[in-house]
C-alpha cells in the first residue's frame, strides 16, 4: 500500500506566490489532517477533515485553505505565501477518531518562502 | 507551560544501552501516541495507547493515566534507532486536536 502520499517533497516560493500541497491516501480513511512543524516546536494542526465535503480549522489556519472533494485527496492551498509559512508540512490520515485509531503520516513537504 | 512535555530533549547513547524517553501531560486525554521521525523527515506511528503497556520488538511503551505520564523504552539500542521520538496526546471532549510534544532527539553511537 502507498499509504499517505504528499507532493512535492521540497519547494521554494517567492513572497506572494501561491501553491498547492497535494495529499492523497489509499486506505479509505475518513479523517485527514494537515500539520506544520517549525524548528524546536511540536506539530501544529492547520486544518482537518472528517470526511468528503467537510473541513474545519485547526490551531493555525490563517493563510491556508483546504478542500475535500473526495475521500482520498486533501490538498492544502497557500494563496499569498509569506516568510512565516516557511515550515515542514505533514499530511496525516486515520480511519476513525472516535476509535482512537492509528494515524498515518506522509513524508512531509519542506517549504521555504523567500 | 506546554500541555505535553518530553524529556530529555536530546539523548546520546552507546549501542546496546537501554533507553527511556519520558512524556508528561497536563490535560485529560483519550489516547497517547508515540511517533518516530527519522532524518529526512518522515513520521511513523509507533504506538497508540490509552492504558497499560504495549510492546513491539525492542520498543515498549507504558502509560500511567493517574500520573499523566508515559514512557518509551528501547532495549538493546542500535544506531538505526537514531531519530526524533515524539509524544502526542488526543485531548478529551471530542476535540480533533492532537497536542504534540517537541520531541526527543536520540543518537545511538556504534
Amino acid at each position: 500500500n502507498a499509504g499517505v502520499t504528499q507532493t512535492p517533497k521540497f519547494r521554494i516560493l517567492k513572497i506572494g506566490q501561491s501553491m498547492t500541497l497535494q495529499c492523497t491516501q489509499d486506505m479509505n480513511h475518513n479523517y485527514m489532517y494537515w500539520y506544520r512543524q517549525d524548528p524546536g516546536m511540536g506539530l501544529k494542526l492547520i486544518y482537518y477533515s472528517v470526511g468528503a465535503g467537510i473541513t474545519d480549522k485547526g490551531e493555525v489556519p490563517n493563510g491556508y485553505n483546504v478542500s475535500r472533494s473526495t475521500t482520498e485527496d486533501f490538498p492544502l492551498r497557500l494563496e499569498l505565501a509569506a516568510p512565516s509559512q516557511t515550515s515542514v508540512y505533514f499530511c496525516a490520515s486515520s480511519y476513525n477518531r472516535a476509535l482512537n485509531t492509528e494515524a498515518f503520516f506522509g513524508q512531509g513537504t519542506r517549504l521555504t518562502v523567500v | 507551560k506546554n500541555e505535553v512535555e518530553q524529556s530529555p530533549q536530546n539523548l546520546t547513547a552507546q549501542e546496546g544501552e537501554f533507553i527511556t524517553i519520558n512524556c508528561s501531560y497536563s490535560v485529560g486525554i483519550s489516547a497517547l501516541h508515540w511517533l518516530q521521525q527519522h532524518p529526512g523527515g518522515g513520521i511513523v506511528s509507533l504506538f497508540m495507547l490509552s492504558s497499560g503497556k504495549k510492546k513491539h520488538g525492542r520498543l515498549i511503551a507504558t502509560i500511567n493515566i493517574q500520573e499523566k505520564h508515559s514512557s518509551l523504552h528501547i532495549t538493546a539500542s542500535h544506531p538505526r534507532d537514531s531519530a526524533v521520538y515524539i509524544c502526542a496526546v488526543r485531548t478529551q471532549g471530542g476535540s480533533e486536536k492532537l497536542v504534540f510534544g517537541k520531541g526527543t532527539k536520540l543518537t545511538v553511537n556504534p
